[in-house]
């Protein structure tokens, strides 16, 4: 089974910086099947990104998404005070079928 | 608007059983793959369960294979977990998620029930 791995467990920025996520993969992932979400106390997760780059309805294009093989990164490109929460990445396995979630990265405001 | 809405979350003892119900609106239910996702208080997201869109397709995870059993009615619009054999690590907070028809990832949650297993 496939392990997410993200990092750094805990993000320190201001309003207006740049953020970087990471989501590392212990064996190669398609492309096609990594996704990230956001998730504020006491919500739902939201889903941002799917097929590792693509946004989905309604996200704001500051939220961007790359990666392939092992190595995915989501992007904000300049912090809103509401972007503030867990992210959580997300990955497909097919044999047996399977569902699996990084452990988070808490996006704080410094 | 898509709207999921689970119900059935509550206090049970270790060992006792709950079943938990998912009602979907504001899509065709039917035409959509469904699923369980679980948050134990304070940490991160577990996938639990997956049904195709007219149940003879079904996954579970390993920690509650034998245990869960996950069906839907597409008359209703609902989605189930039925949980048996329960205990104090099955303590989470319960989506349903919806899979769309292009991926395998969760385009829309429900708010959560919360299932605590406690005596």
């Amino acid at each position: 089974e496939i392990v997410l791995a993200q990092s750094p467990g805990t993000l320190s920025l201001s309003p207006g910086e740049r953020a970087t996520l990471s989501c590392r993969a212990s064996q190669s992932v398609s492309s096609t099947y990594l996704a990230w979400y956001q998730q504020k106390p006491g919500q739902a997760p939201r889903l941002l990104i799917y097929g590792t780059s693509t946004r989905a309805t309604g996200i704001p294009d500051r939220f961007s998404g790359s990666g392939s093989g092992t190595d995915f990164t989501l992007t904000i490109s300049r912090l809103e005070p509401e972007d503030f929460a867990v992210y959580y990445c997300q990955q497909f396995g097919t044999s047996p079928r399977v569902y699996t979630f990084g452990q988070g990265t808490k996006l704080e405001i410094k | 608007e898509v709207q999921l809405e689970e119900s059935g979350g509550g206090l049970v003892q270790p060992g006792g059983s709950l079943r938990l119900s998912c009602i979907g609106s504001g899509f065709t239910f039917s035409d959509y793959e469904m699923n369980w996702v679980r948050q134990a208080p304070g940490k991160g997201l577990e996938w639990v369960s997956f049904i195709t869109t007219s149940g003879p397709t079904i996954s579970y995870a390993d920690s509650v294979r034998g245990r869960f059993t996950i069906s839907r009615d597409n008359a209703r619009n609902s989605l189930y977990l039925q949980m048996n054999s329960l205990r104090a690590e099955d303590t989470a907070v319960y989506y349903c998620a919806r899979e769309p028809h292009s991926g395998v990832y969760f385009d829309y949650w429900g708010q959560g029930a919360l299932v605590t297993v406690s005596s």
